[in-house]
């Protein structure tokens, strides 16, 4: 069935270095995939996506990564900064569906 | 210039009332959507409307209605409000309802059912 999971659901790391987020979704012919940060009380909003015609899409110091073989997309963030703390929700698309499904989340915090 | 807004924010009410949640957008998209996101942030689609019609209508309560007047608003009602029905709203636009197009969320409507 309809089904993307998302690891880890908690992520601390420190400033300055990496953080990295996993999804894996079940309908291989999903085509899109979308991430969505939430800062605490806001708004899920779009913050970088990529679909199946590419591996790699990268924006200043975010990147995603997406292998349809395995049915695998990550979210890379480098020098991590106090204001990246959010939680991360990856989803993809159900064309079938004409919907996306979400991702359980991942809440990241940056210690200074 | 709000892209997707949504009325109330904060919503408090006792179980068993009948309350309404407004949603409006003015990014000229034919789509839009409600989600649902309960205490553990987990985001589920409750229903979609295109230009008017009625696309997806997950498996909810059917004390829950929307109503969409025109392609630039969605209205959502919910009857006889239980404890569980407590969470945040998220209304959401997309310019043709296609999987493949990107979703705007609006601030969101925190509802307390007591």
């Amino acid at each position: 069935g309809e089904n993307v999971e998302q690891h880890p659901s908690t992520l601390s790391v420190q400033e300055g270095d990496s953080a990295v987020i996993k999804c894996t979704y079940s309908d291989s012919a999903s085509n899109y995939f979308p991430w969505y940060k939430q800062e605490l009380g806001k708004r899920p909003q779009l913050i970088i996506d990529i679909r199946s015609n590419v591996g790699e899409k990268k924006d200043q110091r975010i990147a995603v990564t997406l292998n349809k073989t395995a049915k695998h997309f990550s979210l890379h963030i480098t020098e991590t900064q106090p204001e990246d703390s959010a939680v991360y929700f990856c989803a993809a698309s159900y064309s079938s569906a004409s919907k996306i499904i979400f991702g359980s989340g991942t809440r990241l915090s940056i210690r200074p | 210039d709000t892209a997707v807004s949504q009325t109330p924010k904060y919503l408090v009410t006792q179980m068993g009332n009948d309350k309404s949640i407004k949603c409006e957008q003015n990014l000229g998209h034919d789509t839009m959507y409600w989600y649902k996101q309960d205490s553990k942030k987990f985001l589920k689609i409750m229903f979609s409307y295109n230009n008017k019609e009625l696309i997806i209508n997950e498996t909810v309560p059917n004390r829950f209605s929307p109503k969409s007047p025109d392609k630039a608003h969605l209205n959502l009602h919910i009857n006889s409000l239980e404890l569980g029905d407590s969470a945040v709203y998220f209304c959401a636009s997309s310019p043709s309802g296609s999987s493949t197009d990107t979703q705007y969320f609006g601030p969101g409507t925190r509802l307390t059912v007591l």
